[in-house]
């Protein structure tokens, strides 16, 4: 198994500003993901983080928006950047440690509340 | 495009009885798929995943489902339902001809009876 840290595991900011999440693994993990969530509701991909080049971003999120950063096997931030309030959200971070196979395994979520 | 339905928001059952969390899945080549369960303020746990071989897979907590290619089905069972089992409960599909990017469904949660 992986065991995945998020930080923080909750904020709440206002309309225009920026948060950074950290998601930490402790052991190195070849894919790393980035969800967003509504809570009791299903899980959808932002983007795919890539060692040592950009994020892979799916329809509807850019980069801009929501810069991703991977300098490590073990370590990935996830911005949300101008912030409204339809951002708020709990934002996950997923890994897979040899890609293909694998299950995936989850931090506990950054709950986001923009005001 | 690959795409998983969870036709049910919902399933009631009681203490003690079978249940049922029903998953259907649309891909182009051969899926990998995959149960995960989220219980109340905690994050999302793997259950159990079919990759090739026997039909019937078996996973944590006495869970099992079952790979049924014609019906494009996996159907996630359990003999005997714990009121602890009420979560709420993802079937996850993966194609790997398309990349290993995971499509989650919409969610089904179980309410469990004492």
């Amino acid at each position: 198994s992986a065991v995945i840290s998020q930080k923080p595991s909750r904020d709440i900011c206002q309309r225009g500003t920026s948060l950074t999440i950290q998601c930490q693994v402790d052991s190195q993990v070849t894919m790393m993901f980035w969800y967003r969530q509504q809570p009791g509701q299903s899980l959808t991909l932002i983007a795919t983080a890539n060692q040592g080049s950009e994020a892979t971003y799916e329809s509807g999120f850019v980069i801009d928006k929501f810069p991703i950063s991977r300098p490590n096997l073990t370590f990935s931030t996830l911005t949300v950047s101008n912030m409204s309030p339809e951002d708020s959200s709990i934002y996950l971070c997923s890994v897979e440690r040899a890609g293909g196979m694998d299950e995936q395994f989850f931090g506990p979520g950054t709950r986001l509340t923009v005001l | 495009a690959q795409s998983v339905a969870q036709p049910e928001d919902q399933v009631n059952v009681a203490e003690g009885n079978p249940l049922t969390v029903k998953c259907t899945y649309s891909v182009s080549g051969n899926p990998y798929l995959f149960w995960y369960v989220q219980y109340p303020n905690r994050g999302l746990q793997f259950l159990l995943k079919y990759i090739t071989g026997d039909n019937l897979v078996k996973g944590s907590y006495g869970f099992e489902a079952e790979f049924n290619k014609s019906q494009t089905s996996f159907h996630l069972k359990k003999p005997s339902a714990l009121v602890s089992d009420s979560a709420l409960y993802f079937c996850a599909v993966r194609d790997i001809t398309g990349g290993f990017k995971t499509i989650f469904g919409a969610g089904t949660r179980l309410f469990v009876k004492a």
